[in-house]
């Protein structure tokens, strides 16, 4: 199986603050890469596809990047509402794999 | 609009099987190219991808649960299926069906089963 490794494991950020998130897969995921937010209580969102694709609805101050094994998100401008857990999930090769998660608070 | 609810037992005892059903609406589980997932998340935020029935009815399992998982359909209901056989205090997650194009795109709101005598 694909391994993805994500961090930080937590993060805390200031309203207007840049915040980035890192993910790395075990092996060439050949940009086969989503991130996800999912807040309390609430079912996961599609955020990000083929590591740079934004989803139709999802704010334009996110961002993926990334090829290879490295990939990362970016908020360019933390807002409240972005508070919540991070995931990304390779979808690559099955068994799709997600990382371990990154909790975003308010600082 | 494109809507999964997961509808489930909330108690299971151990080494029983575990059923729970998602039901579609605003979509037809037949429509090409769309896989139908089951994804449970554990305590801790661990997230498992469990298998997927496609629209052809398809299946695929991670093999990790190869043994004990069973994923059914009924086209007439929209609806498609888990089971999850001899349970143990490990299986307590919270059960997600999702819709799979390339990614993850819609989910249900997610079904709490927990695994006690």
């Amino acid at each position: 199986d694909i391994q993805m490794t994500q961090s930080p494991a937590s993060l805390s950020a200031s309203l207007g603050e840049t915040v980035t998130i890192q993910c790395q897969a075990s092996e060439d995921i050949y940009s086969g890469l989503a991130w996800y937010q999912q807040k309390p209580g609430k079912s996961p969102q599609l955020l990000i596809y083929g590591a740079s694709s934004l989803q139709d609805g999802v704010p334009s101050r996110f961002s993926g990047s990334g090829s290879g094994t490295q990939y990362s998100l970016k908020i360019s401008s933390m807002q409240t509402e972005d508070e919540g857990v991070y995931f990304c999930q390779q979808g690559l090769k099955y068994p799709f794999t997600f990382g371990s998660g990154t909790k975003l608070e308010i600082k | 609009q494109v809507n999964l609810q997961e509808s489930g037992p909330g108690i299971v005892k151990p080494s029983q099987p575990l059923s729970v059903t998602c039901s579609v609406t605003g979509y037809s589980i037949t429509t090409s190219y769309y896989y139908w997932n089951w994804i449970r998340k554990f305590s801790g935020n661990k997230l498992e991808w469990m298998g997927y029935i496609s629209y052809d009815s398809s299946i695929y399992y991670n093999p990790s649960l190869k043994s004990r998982i069973s994923i059914t359909r009924d086209t007439s209901k929209n609806q498609f299926f888990l089971q999850l056989n001899t349970v143990t205090t490990e299986d307590t997650a919270v059960y997600y069906c999702a819709r799979q194009g390339a990614y993850f795109d819609y989910w249900g709101q997610g079904v709490m089963v927990t695994v006690s005598s």
